[in-house]
């Protein structure tokens, strides 16, 4: 069975600054993806940036780009020149491909943009 | 589309008592799945489906029972409730397919509290 972590249960950034949030997983698949989710305090989940774990090339969404290390199982978060709407949980997920296909949850990670 | 409806969206239930939370989706998507959140914590699964006819159980699913006669929707039963089951209810959905099609669309939430 797959996991996904957050260590970081809260983090604090100030306007414009950049931040990055960690995730690590674990799993035995080899082709898999791995998300970030957004969810702000209307509770809405919303996709922030997908990676393919095929993919060498590391994904960017306009300010939102990811560090994959796919050896170290690592898949970090960073938001360049942050915005106070930026403000909000963030999940790391984890998704297997093939049928059976499950999608996995970290704890979050609280992050607060401050002026 | 209206996307995944939930409903209801707020609901006390007395301890002992059973309850179904409704979702139901528009997008012909396969795949339909169903978490728990806790107060500053993850989504954790609780049932998922692959189609029509098809479910499967994710990390908690005991207290808990769910079915999928149709493609659109996926309720969710509660038997015998328990102040343990207090927390607040996401359904959601996604395509079949990779790439793009791996994007998941959540509901609004079910906020659930059982005295």
């Amino acid at each position: 069975a797959q996991t996904v972590t957050q260590s970081q249960p809260e983090m604090s950034v100030q306007e414009a600054e950049t931040v990055t949030l960690s995730c690590t997983y674990d799993t035995s698949e080899s082709n898999y993806y791995l998300f970030w989710y957004k969810q702000p305090p209307s509770r809405q989940m919303i996709l922030v940036i997908r990676q393919e774990a095929y993919k060498q090339q590391n994904a960017t969404e306009n300010r939102f780009s990811v560090n994959f290390q796919k050896a170290a199982k690592s898949f970090s978060l960073k938001i360049s020149d942050s915005q106070l709407g930026d403000t909000a949980m963030y999940f790391c997920a984890f998704m297997n491909t093939g049928t059976a296909s499950k999608l996995t949850f970290g704890t979050g990670t609280r992050l607060q943009v401050t002026l | 589309n209206a996307g995944v409806t939930q409903t209801p969206k707020f609901r006390i239930l007395k301890i002992g008592q059973s309850m179904t939370l409704q979702c139901t989706q528009d997008m012909n998507h396969n795949y339909m799945y169903w978490y728990r959140q806790d107060p500053g914590m993850g989504l954790k699964l609780i049932y998922y489906s692959v189609g029509a006819g098809i479910t499967d159980k994710g990390e908690v699913p005991n207290g808990y029972n769910v079915s999928r006669s149709t493609t659109e929707d996926f309720p969710l039963r509660l038997e015998l409730a328990a102040p343990s089951q207090t927390s607040v209810y996401f359904c959601a959905s996604r395509p079949s397919g990779q790439g793009k099609n791996t994007e998941a669309f959540f509901g609004q939430g079910t906020r659930l509290t059982v005295v």
